[in-house]
């Protein structure tokens, strides 16, 4: 089976820096996926980290360690904007299926 | 390009009526996937499929069927609607190979 394991809710002060945690036990693991969602919107996709270490695009970076079965998503600079549900996933099957996270509500605060 | 659309984007249903959900992608994408969203849960996959003709189990099929009779087209079927199935459905797309899926902008169904 698969299950991706996220901290339900985080609040962070605008301009600080975030990580987003993602633990997951999964019987084939192709890589690890991030997506952001805004309430009442639909999903967008962030990144994706097929090797472990870390992936850096803009203000976001993903980290993914397969020998720990943890990944995590690094939000620097933080802005208002960013206030968001953020979803980890994990492509399976030759991305065929995918399975998402439980989610983390972002808070952005002045 | 228009991207993923949905239709319709809101709908309310009485227990026990039919309904059809329509997908449509213009990015020549080969799979497609259905996914419900409940409060506080992430996505949950539906059904999905790898090409035109092709349909499978995801995690939560139980009173839904699908059919993908065009490449391009992915319907999503409730035969007889239950309040379980109230929920934001959302369809999605990915070019095969990729990683990245393509979201619709989702259909919120409540079911009385």
């Amino acid at each position: 089976g698969q299950s991706l394991e996220q901290p339900s809710e985080v609040t962070a002060v605008e301009g600080a820096i975030v990580q987003i945690n993602c633990t997951y036990q999964t019987s084939g693991f192709y890589g690890l996926s991030w997506y952001q969602q805004h309430d009442g919107g639909a999903p967008t996709f962030l990144s994706y980290n097929a090797l472990d270490g870390l992936e850096e695009t803009g203000r976001f970076s993903s980290f993914l360690s397969r020998s720990d079965s943890y990944g995590y998503l690094l939000l620097q600079e933080l802005q208002m904007k960013d206030s968001a549900s953020y979803f980890c996933a994990n492509p399976s099957g030759g991305y065929q299926k995918v399975t998402f996270g439980t989610g983390t509500k972002l808070q952005v605060i002045p | 390009n228009a991207g993923v659309t949905q239709t319709p984007k809101f709908r309310v249903l009485k227990t026990g009526q039919s309904m059809t959900l329509l997908c449509a992608q213009d990015m020549n994408h080969e799979y497609m996937y259905w996914y419900r969203q409940d409060p506080g849960m992430g996505l949950r996959l539906i059904h999905y499929s790898v090409g035109e003709g092709t349909t499978a189990k995801g995690e939560v099929p139980d009173g839904y069927n699908v059919s993908r009779l065009k490449k391009q087209n992915f319907l999503l079927g409730l035969e007889s609607a239950a309040p379980s199935q109230t929920s934001v459905y959302f369809c999605a797309s990915t070019k095969s190979g990729s990683n990245e899926q393509f979201f619709g902008p989702g259909t919120r169904l409540t079911v009385l």
